[in-house]
């Protein structure tokens, strides 16, 4: 099964400025990387995803890059606003049908 | 009203009251999730229904009976739980399309619950 590590649990940064969360990853076969944000009284929503062909993707001010070798994969904010303070988690394939979700980023922007 | 749905999004139990959860997707998916989700820890995936069949119990007490009439809803009957139940329910839905390939899962709102 896949093993899912997510760092660091808090991150808080200046409006304005980048953020980057961080998940590794053990099974070397998974092949689909999605993020999720959570915002404050509501349930998960994709934010990006990235499949194992590609190794960057980018959507506006967020980006996901993959390393495959080393196993991990981070999520990229730029110009982080005061509506991106969420919790952030990262998921990997457990098997073809279940993802295995890290532990959870709480992201504060600071205004 | 689109994607998925759950009520209530609030509920307060009894450890001796039986209750249900239901979640309703309007994507037209085909696979279902139940998923706990509670303080400091990774959401913790409980059922899998695939084209109304479940597919996966990961461990879950029987205190939790899922029931899956149509691929379009889910129910979590509830029933003598504990203070430590207390968490967040989320439902899931995905394609399910033909092959072996990980997919996009959408989430619900989730149902606070709260076990007296």
């Amino acid at each position: 099964g896949e093993n899912v590590e997510q760092h660091p649990s808090t991150l808080s940064v200046q409006e304005g400025d980048s953020a980057v969360i961080k998940c590794t990853y053990s099974d070397s076969a998974s092949n689909y990387f999605p993020w999720y944000k959570q915002e404050l009284g509501k349930g998960p929503q994709l934010i990006i995803d990235i499949r194992s062909n590609v190794g960057e993707k980018k959507d506006q001010r967020i980006a996901v890059t993959l390393n495959k070798t080393a196993k991990h994969f981070s999520l990229h904010i730029t110009e982080t606003q005061p509506e991106d303070s969420a919790v952030y988690f990262c998921a990997a394939p457990k098997n073809a049908r279940q993802l295995t979700f890290g532990s959870g980023t709480q992201l504060t922007v600071l205004p | 009203e689109t994607g998925v749905t759950q009520t209530p999004r609030h509920l307060v139990m009894g450890m001796t009251n039986k209750k249900s959860l239901k979640c309703e997707q309007h994507l037209g998916h085909n696979a279902m999730y139940w998923y706990k989700q509670s303080a400091k820890k990774p959401l913790e995936l409980m059922f899998v229904y695939n084209f109304k069949e479940q597919t996966e119990n990961n461990s879950v007490p029987s205190r939790f009976s899922p029931e899956c009439p149509n691929s379009s809803h889910l129910f979590l009957h509830l029933h003598t739980l504990q203070p430590e139940d207390s968490a967040l329910y989320l439902c899931a839905s995905s394609p399910f399309l033909a092959g072996p390939t990980a997919e996009t899962q959408y989430f619900g709102p989730g149902t606070r619950l709260l076990v007296l």
